[in-house]
């Protein structure tokens, strides 16, 4: 059970679009559309902001979308703003009511 | 108010054990499964297991087998991680989180709150 890759920074400036990738395998990513991914600040807890790979909760903004196929699941922020800085992590259902983490990606914005 | 809150800071010997305590409140106990997830000093997080509040049944990710136990109190509606043969990189913030429950045994598998975290300081 091998954490997903993710880059481990993404940089754009204010307004820019950017893509974070979520690279699984055919066990975890590929297998269910159980893929989310969490925004968190240094010193802060993680918050949810896609579920089942493109959902998102009440109160997230809609420049965060994600989407999937095959293997690899992604987070698009558009029009990004300063406060979209910080660390993002994929998670995946892995099968055996068991899941994985991505190494998480540093956002910067420019 | 629902939240999940944790019991504070610990500071362990190599080979002892921690066990880290998170009380649900606000929310019916039974609904959602118990995630506990660590983050070691400036690293990801890690997915460490569940376990199922209705039944107790707990699956780990493998490198924890073994070496990590969870269980519940209904009584109390709280959940406790324990942690056995701790070592040097067993240092990091261990959280709690909960993921909402369908048909008994199945989940959506997001967790949309989160216990403040407990930092499991091992050091000789």
């Amino acid at each position: 059970q091998s954490a997903l890759t993710q880059p481990a920074s993404v940089s754009g400036s204010p307004g820019q679009s950017i893509t974070i990738s979520c690279t699984g395998t055919s066990s975890d990513v590929g297998s269910h559309n159980l893929v989310s991914w969490y925004q968190q600040y240094p010193g802060q807890v993680p918050k949810v902001i896609i579920y089942e790979v493109d959902k998102r909760p009440s109160g997230v903004s809609n420049r965060f979308s994600g989407s999937k196929s095959g293997n690899r699941a992604s987070l698009t922020i558009s029009g990004l703003q300063a406060d979209d800085e910080a660390d993002y992590y994929c998670c995946s259902y892995a099968g055996g009511s068991s899941g994985v983490f991505g190494g998480g990606t540093k956002v910067t914005v420019l | 108010q629902v939240q999940l809150v944790q019991s504070g800071a610990e500071v362990k010997k190599p080979g002892a054990s921690v066990k880290v305590s998170c009380k649900a409140s606000g929310y019916t106990f039974t609904n959602y499964f118990m995630h506990w997830v660590r983050q070691a000093p400036g690293q990801g997080l890690e997915w460490m297991g569940l376990i199922n509040p209705s039944n107790g049944n707990t699956v780990f990710a493998p490198k924890f087998q073994g070496r990590v136990t969870l269980t519940r109190d209904t009584s109390t509606s709280t959940f406790y991680l324990e942690v056995s043969r701790l070592r040097s990189e067993d240092t990091a913030v261990y959280f709690c989180a909960r993921d909402l429950l369908y048909d008994g045994d199945y989940s959506y598998w997001y967790f949309d709150l989160w216990g403040r975290g407990t930092l499991v300081t091992v050091s000789s």
